[in-house]
């Protein structure tokens, strides 16, 4: 079983919708989790920390289920500019776990 | 401006020959990390550099060396024992190496690497 898992989409969404997507992992003992973002042939830029209680960041919101081993990124108000590849990142102890990435498609 | 730099933005490989990638950071960082990325797949990590003048293999070590003569400077040679290549790899530095918010990750542009 991989360490990170997600769903690699694509979501192809209009503007101005809501678009919401998971990323499982693998190990109980995980200590801190983040989203971050690649645009196409780019690399990886920290989008946000995924925090116990939940956070958002303008649009963007993160959960984490450490019961069911899961964190979440909503994105409301889709725009063009949020197309993207959305990584889950994982790290235990010093080491980080990447998942595939979600692909996210917002269209006019 | 404070970041990861690395090159060259392309490179190619010929048969049987060793290829150094560079990757230099001004962010006094402790740590640094050389990724390969293949399409549809996750980040997986190569070696890492947890301070100067150490380092540590990863999950996908074999083919490649490195080396941390400084604590800004990280190369990847990619030696003609890695079979498959082909790839973009992607540099890293954090604060220090570990399980929480300081081992947050910066990335260098990336290089790809292709094969003749």
């Amino acid at each position: 079983r991989k360490e990170v898992e997600q769903d690699p989409g694509p979501f192809n969404v209009p503007e101005g919708a809501t678009v919401a997507f998971n990323c499982t992992y693998s190990n109980s003992a995980s200590q801190s989790f983040f989203w971050y973002r690649q645009d196409c042939r780019k690399e990886p830029k920290l989008l946000m920390s995924v925090y116990s209680s939940g956070n958002e960041d303008g649009r963007f919101t993160a959960q984490l289920n450490r019961a069911s081993q899961y964190i979440s990124l909503l994105i409301r108000d889709s725009k063009l500019s949020d197309s993207a590849t959305y990584l889950c990142v994982v790290i235990n102890d010093y080491k980080l776990s990447f998942g595939a990435g979600t692909t996210v498609t917002v269209r006019a | 401006d404070g970041g990861i730099t690395q090159s060259p933005k392309y490179l190619f490989r010929k048969e049987g020959q060793n290829v150094t990638l560079s990757c230099e950071q001004n962010l006094n960082h402790d740590a640094m990390y050389w990724y390969r990325q293949d399409p549809g797949q996750g980040l997986r990590l190569i070696y890492y550099s947890q301070i100067v003048n150490d380092f540590q293999k990863g999950d996908i070590a074999e083919g490649y060396s490195v080396s941390r003569e400084k604590k800004e400077s990280f190369p990847l040679t990619v030696t003609s024992a890695q079979k498959n290549p082909t790839a973009f790899y992607l540099c890293a530095s954090s604060i220090e190496a570990t399980s929480g918010r300081k081992n947050i990750q910066y990335f260098g542009a990336g290089t790809r690497l292709s094969v003749l």
